[in-house]
């Protein structure tokens, strides 16, 4: 199946810090890619929608000005979180729409774990 | 109301047993069907997609009713690796490029 990766797959940083998580397709391109967030025993909560070559869509209530995203070739979209506070410790996943098959699936990338102390 | 909403477990099944997952969905212009199984600290990944003829793999049996805007999978014969929690998964469109909804999930523990 497809594959996509993230990275880092760690990272802890003190608060006020901005912190960039790199989501890539690694053997095919993905023209949509979608960033959640996933808090301890919660399920996975949609941030934005990333679409190559123009500005990412927000679902309502996460601020577009803290979360940046950048989706500027077709294997690679990137999350920096600006100003990280401690709140903002979560699991971010991303995932890629445009394998061919099967066309409906979206493919989850591992993850990375945010730590803000 | 939640666009998706599943079991609320835990399901704690011995090993053998069969377990069964509910899940219920609010948008009746749903389109597509998921579940997928999450481990602890990873991906969710994807167990199968859910057609309104039912669909099967090996122990595990998917079923869709359109009509109860119903979903629910099947697990036969139990193995501890079955543990994990699940996520029926809902898409509104029709293609990977359209946003899914994800339920709370339902964790499953097999116990030997």
């Amino acid at each position: 199946g497809a594959v996509v990766s993230q990275h880092p797959s760690w990272v802890i940083c003190k608060s006020g810090t901005s912190v960039k998580i790199e989501c890539r397709s690694l053997d095919f391109q993905a023209t949509t890619m979608f960033w959640y967030r996933q808090f301890p025993k919660q399920s996975l909560m949609l941030m934005a929608t990333s679409n190559e070559g123009s500005k990412a869509t927000y679902e309502q209530g996460v601020e577009k000005d803290k979360f940046l995203i950048n989706h500027a070739s077709l294997t690679l979209s990137t999350l920096t979180v600006t100003s990280a506070h401690p709140e903002d410790s979560s699991f971010y996943i991303c995932s890629a729409a445009g394998a061919s098959e099967p066309q409906e699936t979206q493919y989850f990338g591992p993850g990375t774990r945010l730590l803000v102390l | 109301r939640k666009e998706v909403e599943q079991d609320p477990g835990p399901f704690n099944v011995p090993e053998g047993a069969t377990v069964a997952f509910n899940c219920t969905y609010s948008n009746s212009a749903s389109q597509s069907f998921f579940w997928y199984r999450q481990d602890c600290r990873k991906e969710p990944k994807l167990l199968m997609s859910v057609y309104s003829s039912g669909n099967e793999d090996g122990r595990f049996t998917a079923q869709l009713n359109r009509a109860s805007q119903y979903i629910s999978l099947l697990i036969r014969d139990s193995k501890l690796s079955d543990s994990a929690t699940y996520l029926c998964v809902v898409n509104n469109g029709r293609t990977s490029y359209d946003k899914v909804i994800f339920g709370p999930g339902t964790s499953l523990s097999v116990i030997p």
